[in-house]
C-alpha cells in the first residue's frame, strides 16, 4: 500500500530534550515536505527537500532541522524542543513533476511541556 | 503575498442537506487549487484538485468545486451530505512550483446534525 508512514504519532517532551520525529515513504517519490498545524493557522510549511542531499527552509523553520540521505526518508529534528512547538505535525510527499499534489503522512501530535 | 482565507470557521448542517464551504485566495498567477478533508486523529486526504481548464471540478465522495476567477474563490460544494462527512476542510493555494509549497486556508469544522 502506498503511503507515508510517521512516528511517534503522539510524543509528551520535555523543554530542551532533542528529539527525532521519522517520515518515510513507500512511493519513490523525490519531493518531501513538513508542515505544522495550529488552530486558526492552517498549516504551514517547516522545510521541504527536493531530492536526496537537497533541502531547504519554508516558511516557518526556525528551531528545526532535517536531513534527506535516502530517498525515502526525511526525518525533522528538533535539537531544543520549546513550549511553543507544541503542534501537529505532518509529513508530506510527491513525484517531482506534479510537486503540490502532495500525500500526507498521518500527523505526529507533539507537546513539549 | 499569496493567501487562502476560509471565512467560515465552523459550518453545521442536516444530514441530507447541501453543503457549499467558502474559499478565497490571493495569488498574483493563475493557481493551483486543492480541497482537502481531515477527520478526526487522520492525515490530510485530497479531495480534489484545479489545475486548468474545466472550472468545474469533481473529486472524490460526491464532492465538487468551482474556480471562479473573477471572485478569486474556489468554493467546494456536496449536494447531499452525509454523517460520515464530518470533518474538518481545508482549502490550499500551490505556491511557487520550485519549492511545491501548500498555502493552506484556517480550516472549516464541518458538523452534520442527524
Amino acid at each position: 500500500e502506498a503511503q507515508v508512514t510517521q512516528n511517534p504519532r503522539y510524543l509528551i517532551t520535555v523543554t530542551g530534550k532533542k528529539l527525532t520525529v521519522t517520515c518515510s515513504q513507500n512511493m519513490n517519490h523525490e519531493y518531501m515536505s513538513w508542515y505544522r498545524q495550529d488552530p486558526g493557522l492552517g498549516l504551514r510549511q517547516i522545510y521541504y527537500s527536493m531530492n536526496v542531499e537537497v533541502t531547504d527552509k519554508g516558511d516557518v523553520p526556525e528551531g528545526y532541522k532535517v536531513s534527506r540521505k535516502e530517498k525515502r526518508n526525511f526525518p525533522l529534528i528538533l535539537e531544543s524542543p520549546s513550549p511553543n512547538q507544541t503542534s501537529l505535525y505532518f509529513c508530506a510527499s510527491s513525484t517531482r513533476d506534479r510537486v503540490h499534489e502532495q500525500y500526507f503522512g498521518p500527523g505526529t501530535r507533539l507537546t513539549v511541556t | 503575498a499569496q493567501s487562502v482565507t476560509q471565512p467560515d470557521i465552523h459550518i453545521t448542517v442536516s444530514e441530507g442537506a447541501s453543503l457549499e464551504l467558502r474559499c478565497n485566495y490571493s495569488y498574483g498567477a493563475t493557481p493551483y487549487l486543492f480541497w482537502y478533508v481531515q477527520s478526526p486523529g487522520q492525515g490530510l486526504q485530497l479531495l480534489l484538485k484545479y489545475f486548468s481548464g474545466d472550472t468545474l471540478v469533481q473529486g472524490i465522495k460526491g464532492f465538487e468545486a468551482e474556480f471562479k476567477r473573477s471572485q478569486s474563490s474556489f468554493n467546494l460544494r456536496k449536494p447531499s451530505v452525509h454523517w460520515s462527512d464530518a470533518a474538518e476542510y481545508f482549502c490550499a493555494v500551490g505556491a511557487q512550483s520550485n519549492t511545491g509549497k501548500l498555502i493552506f486556508g484556517q480550516g472549516t469544522t464541518l458538523q452534520v446534525k442527524p
